[in-house]
Protein backbone atom coordinates (compact mmCIF):
# COMPACT_ATOMS: atom_id res chain seq x y z
CA UNK A 1 0.00 0.00 0.00
CA UNK A 2 1.51 2.71 -1.21
CA UNK A 3 -0.55 5.58 0.49
CA UNK A 4 -2.19 7.18 -1.84
CA UNK A 5 -5.83 6.91 -2.67
CA UNK A 6 -7.76 6.75 -5.77
CA UNK A 7 -11.59 6.53 -6.70
CA UNK A 8 -13.48 5.29 -8.37
CA UNK A 9 -11.02 1.84 -8.80
CA UNK A 10 -13.25 1.56 -12.61
CA UNK A 11 -15.57 3.74 -13.82
CA UNK A 12 -17.40 2.58 -17.45
CA UNK A 13 -19.29 5.83 -19.14
CA UNK A 14 -20.50 7.00 -22.42
CA UNK A 15 -18.91 9.32 -25.15
CA UNK A 16 -19.50 13.01 -24.30
CA UNK A 17 -19.70 12.87 -20.70
CA UNK A 18 -17.50 13.91 -17.82
CA UNK A 19 -16.45 12.53 -15.46
CA UNK A 20 -14.15 12.96 -12.04
CA UNK A 21 -11.68 10.92 -10.69
CA UNK A 22 -10.71 11.96 -6.98
CA UNK A 23 -6.73 11.57 -5.71
CA UNK A 24 -5.80 11.88 -1.60
CA UNK A 25 -1.67 11.98 -1.58
CA UNK A 26 0.34 10.11 0.95
CA UNK A 27 0.17 11.58 4.55
CA UNK A 28 2.51 15.01 4.72
CA UNK A 29 3.11 15.08 0.29
CA UNK A 30 2.38 18.34 -0.96
CA UNK A 31 2.59 17.43 -4.55
CA UNK A 32 -0.09 15.48 -6.94
CA UNK A 33 0.81 14.28 -10.15
CA UNK A 34 -1.45 12.56 -12.63
CA UNK A 35 -0.50 10.36 -15.44
CA UNK A 36 -2.12 8.43 -18.05
CA UNK A 37 -1.57 4.94 -19.18
CA UNK A 38 -2.91 3.63 -22.61
CA UNK A 39 -1.90 0.17 -24.08
CA UNK A 40 -0.03 1.90 -27.02
CA UNK A 41 1.76 5.17 -25.00
CA UNK A 42 3.28 4.03 -21.88
CA UNK A 43 2.68 6.16 -19.27
CA UNK A 44 2.28 9.61 -19.77
CA UNK A 45 2.71 12.59 -17.62
CA UNK A 46 -0.49 14.91 -17.50
CA UNK A 47 -0.02 17.54 -14.65
CA UNK A 48 1.50 18.36 -11.80
CA UNK A 49 0.11 20.26 -8.62
CA UNK A 50 2.59 21.71 -5.47
CA UNK A 51 0.55 23.13 -2.43
CA UNK A 52 -2.30 24.26 -4.47
CA UNK A 53 -0.45 26.04 -7.22
CA UNK A 54 0.34 24.36 -10.65
CA UNK A 55 3.61 23.68 -11.68
CA UNK A 56 3.77 21.61 -14.90
CA UNK A 57 1.66 20.77 -17.47
CA UNK A 58 2.31 17.63 -19.73
CA UNK A 59 0.51 16.13 -22.23
CA UNK A 60 -3.02 16.86 -21.10
CA UNK A 61 -5.59 17.85 -23.27
CA UNK A 62 -8.15 20.86 -22.72
CA UNK A 63 -10.97 19.23 -22.22
CA UNK A 64 -9.15 17.82 -18.78
CA UNK A 65 -8.75 19.90 -16.11
CA UNK A 66 -7.22 19.41 -12.57
CA UNK A 67 -6.98 21.14 -9.16
CA UNK A 68 -5.57 20.23 -6.05
CA UNK A 69 -7.53 21.50 -2.50
CA UNK A 70 -5.85 23.01 0.66
CA UNK A 71 -6.32 19.98 2.34
CA UNK A 72 -3.92 18.71 -0.95
CA UNK A 73 -6.76 16.14 -2.23
CA UNK A 74 -6.81 16.74 -6.04
CA UNK A 75 -9.59 16.28 -8.43
CA UNK A 76 -9.10 15.59 -12.13
CA UNK A 77 -11.89 16.43 -14.41
CA UNK A 78 -12.19 14.52 -17.81
CA UNK A 79 -14.76 16.55 -20.29
CA UNK A 80 -16.78 15.29 -23.40
CA UNK A 81 -15.32 11.96 -23.35
CA UNK A 82 -14.40 10.34 -26.06
CA UNK A 83 -13.55 6.66 -27.00
CA UNK A 84 -9.68 7.31 -26.99
CA UNK A 85 -9.84 8.54 -23.25
CA UNK A 86 -9.87 5.04 -22.29
CA UNK A 87 -7.54 4.27 -19.77
CA UNK A 88 -5.57 3.94 -16.58
CA UNK A 89 -5.23 7.34 -14.57
CA UNK A 90 -2.89 7.45 -12.07
CA UNK A 91 -2.62 9.40 -9.15
CA UNK A 92 0.97 10.44 -7.38
CA UNK A 93 2.94 11.78 -4.82
CA UNK A 94 5.39 13.28 -3.66
CA UNK A 95 6.78 15.03 -0.35
CA UNK A 96 8.10 18.06 -2.48
CA UNK A 97 9.19 17.58 -6.17
CA UNK A 98 11.19 15.27 -8.38
CA UNK A 99 14.45 16.96 -8.07
CA UNK A 100 14.05 19.30 -4.80
CA UNK A 101 16.70 16.97 -3.05
CA UNK A 102 18.46 13.85 -4.31
CA UNK A 103 16.60 10.56 -4.79
CA UNK A 104 12.77 12.44 -3.95
CA UNK A 105 10.77 10.34 -6.06
CA UNK A 106 6.82 9.84 -6.31
CA UNK A 107 4.65 6.99 -4.94
CA UNK A 108 1.43 5.46 -7.34
CA UNK A 109 -2.21 5.22 -6.32
CA UNK A 110 -3.77 1.74 -7.73
CA UNK A 111 -5.25 4.03 -10.15
CA UNK A 112 -8.97 4.35 -11.61
CA UNK A 113 -9.85 2.46 -14.85
CA UNK A 114 -11.89 4.63 -17.38
CA UNK A 115 -13.63 3.16 -19.93
CA UNK A 116 -15.37 5.25 -22.31
CA UNK A 117 -18.44 3.25 -24.76
CA UNK B 1 12.68 17.06 -24.93
CA UNK B 2 13.39 14.11 -22.48
CA UNK B 3 13.30 10.80 -23.62
CA UNK B 4 14.04 7.35 -21.86
CA UNK B 5 14.51 4.36 -24.27
CA UNK B 6 14.23 0.62 -23.08
CA UNK B 7 15.10 -2.83 -24.33
CA UNK B 8 14.14 -5.17 -24.86
CA UNK B 9 10.30 -4.16 -25.14
CA UNK B 10 9.23 -7.64 -24.50
CA UNK B 11 11.25 -10.81 -22.66
CA UNK B 12 10.64 -14.31 -22.36
CA UNK B 13 12.01 -16.33 -19.88
CA UNK B 14 12.53 -19.81 -18.33
CA UNK B 15 12.65 -19.93 -14.41
CA UNK B 16 16.48 -20.06 -13.44
CA UNK B 17 17.66 -17.32 -16.27
CA UNK B 18 19.21 -14.45 -15.61
CA UNK B 19 18.28 -11.08 -17.64
CA UNK B 20 19.15 -7.57 -18.38
CA UNK B 21 17.20 -4.56 -19.22
CA UNK B 22 17.74 -1.60 -20.39
CA UNK B 23 16.93 2.16 -20.14
CA UNK B 24 18.95 4.68 -22.31
CA UNK B 25 18.55 8.44 -22.89
CA UNK B 26 20.45 11.10 -24.43
CA UNK B 27 19.59 13.34 -21.33
CA UNK B 28 20.80 14.07 -18.25
CA UNK B 29 18.93 12.77 -15.41
CA UNK B 30 19.60 13.81 -11.43
CA UNK B 31 18.20 10.48 -10.24
CA UNK B 32 17.27 7.52 -11.48
CA UNK B 33 13.91 5.42 -10.87
CA UNK B 34 12.64 1.79 -11.28
CA UNK B 35 9.31 0.68 -10.99
CA UNK B 36 7.50 -2.69 -11.44
CA UNK B 37 4.02 -2.87 -12.62
CA UNK B 38 1.32 -5.90 -12.76
CA UNK B 39 -1.69 -5.30 -14.44
CA UNK B 40 -4.13 -3.21 -13.26
CA UNK B 41 -2.19 -1.86 -10.47
CA UNK B 42 -0.34 1.34 -10.08
CA UNK B 43 3.82 0.90 -10.38
CA UNK B 44 5.43 0.32 -7.33
CA UNK B 45 8.76 1.58 -6.71
CA UNK B 46 11.67 -0.85 -6.57
CA UNK B 47 15.05 1.54 -6.26
CA UNK B 48 16.59 5.31 -6.89
CA UNK B 49 19.71 5.63 -8.13
CA UNK B 50 21.00 9.23 -8.03
CA UNK B 51 24.78 9.29 -8.22
CA UNK B 52 26.57 8.30 -11.89
CA UNK B 53 28.24 4.88 -11.39
CA UNK B 54 26.28 3.65 -8.41
CA UNK B 55 25.04 -0.03 -8.45
CA UNK B 56 22.25 -0.72 -5.72
CA UNK B 57 21.22 -4.76 -5.04
CA UNK B 58 18.32 -5.66 -3.77
CA UNK B 59 17.50 -9.48 -3.28
CA UNK B 60 18.39 -10.84 -6.65
CA UNK B 61 17.85 -7.36 -8.33
CA UNK B 62 21.45 -5.75 -9.33
CA UNK B 63 20.42 -1.59 -10.46
CA UNK B 64 23.75 0.16 -11.60
CA UNK B 65 23.23 4.14 -13.18
CA UNK B 66 25.56 4.71 -15.89
CA UNK B 67 28.79 6.59 -14.99
CA UNK B 68 27.36 10.12 -17.40
CA UNK B 69 23.86 9.59 -15.58
CA UNK B 70 22.03 9.06 -18.90
CA UNK B 71 21.30 4.95 -18.69
CA UNK B 72 20.94 2.59 -16.65
CA UNK B 73 20.18 -1.30 -15.79
CA UNK B 74 18.38 -3.46 -14.48
CA UNK B 75 19.82 -6.92 -14.02
CA UNK B 76 17.66 -9.99 -12.73
CA UNK B 77 19.49 -13.45 -11.67
CA UNK B 78 18.01 -16.82 -11.65
CA UNK B 79 14.91 -15.49 -12.56
CA UNK B 80 11.11 -16.72 -10.71
CA UNK B 81 7.70 -16.51 -12.15
CA UNK B 82 6.91 -14.05 -9.46
CA UNK B 83 9.27 -11.75 -10.89
CA UNK B 84 6.58 -11.56 -14.00
CA UNK B 85 5.60 -8.32 -14.75
CA UNK B 86 6.26 -5.00 -16.36
CA UNK B 87 9.15 -3.30 -15.03
CA UNK B 88 9.69 0.97 -15.62
CA UNK B 89 12.64 3.24 -15.67
CA UNK B 90 12.14 6.62 -14.95
CA UNK B 91 13.80 10.09 -14.82
CA UNK B 92 13.60 13.14 -12.81
CA UNK B 93 15.22 16.13 -11.66
CA UNK B 94 14.18 18.24 -15.40
CA UNK B 95 13.10 21.75 -15.11
CA UNK B 96 9.65 20.57 -14.34
CA UNK B 97 10.24 18.28 -11.44
CA UNK B 98 8.17 15.71 -12.46
CA UNK B 99 9.13 11.73 -13.62
CA UNK B 100 9.86 11.08 -17.07
CA UNK B 101 8.85 6.95 -17.88
CA UNK B 102 10.16 4.51 -20.66
CA UNK B 103 7.15 2.54 -22.32
CA UNK B 104 8.71 -0.28 -20.07
CA UNK B 105 9.98 -4.09 -20.19
CA UNK B 106 7.14 -6.61 -20.14
CA UNK B 107 8.84 -9.60 -18.65
CA UNK B 108 7.20 -13.00 -18.32
CA UNK B 109 9.57 -15.76 -16.42
CA UNK B 110 8.11 -19.04 -17.34
CA UNK B 111 8.23 -22.20 -14.52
Amino acid sequence: DSGVTQTPKHLITATGQRVTLRCSPRSGDLSVYWYQQSLDQGLQFLIHYYNGEERAKGNILERFSAQQFPDLHSELNLSSLELGDSALYFCASSPLWVGAYSGNTIYFGEGSWLTVV
Amino acid sequence: TQLLEQSPQFLSIQEGENLTVYCNSSSVFSSLQWYRQEPGEGPVLLVTVVTGGEVKKLKRLTFQFGDARKDSSLHITAAQPGDTGLYLCAGGGGSQGNLIFGKGTKLSVKP
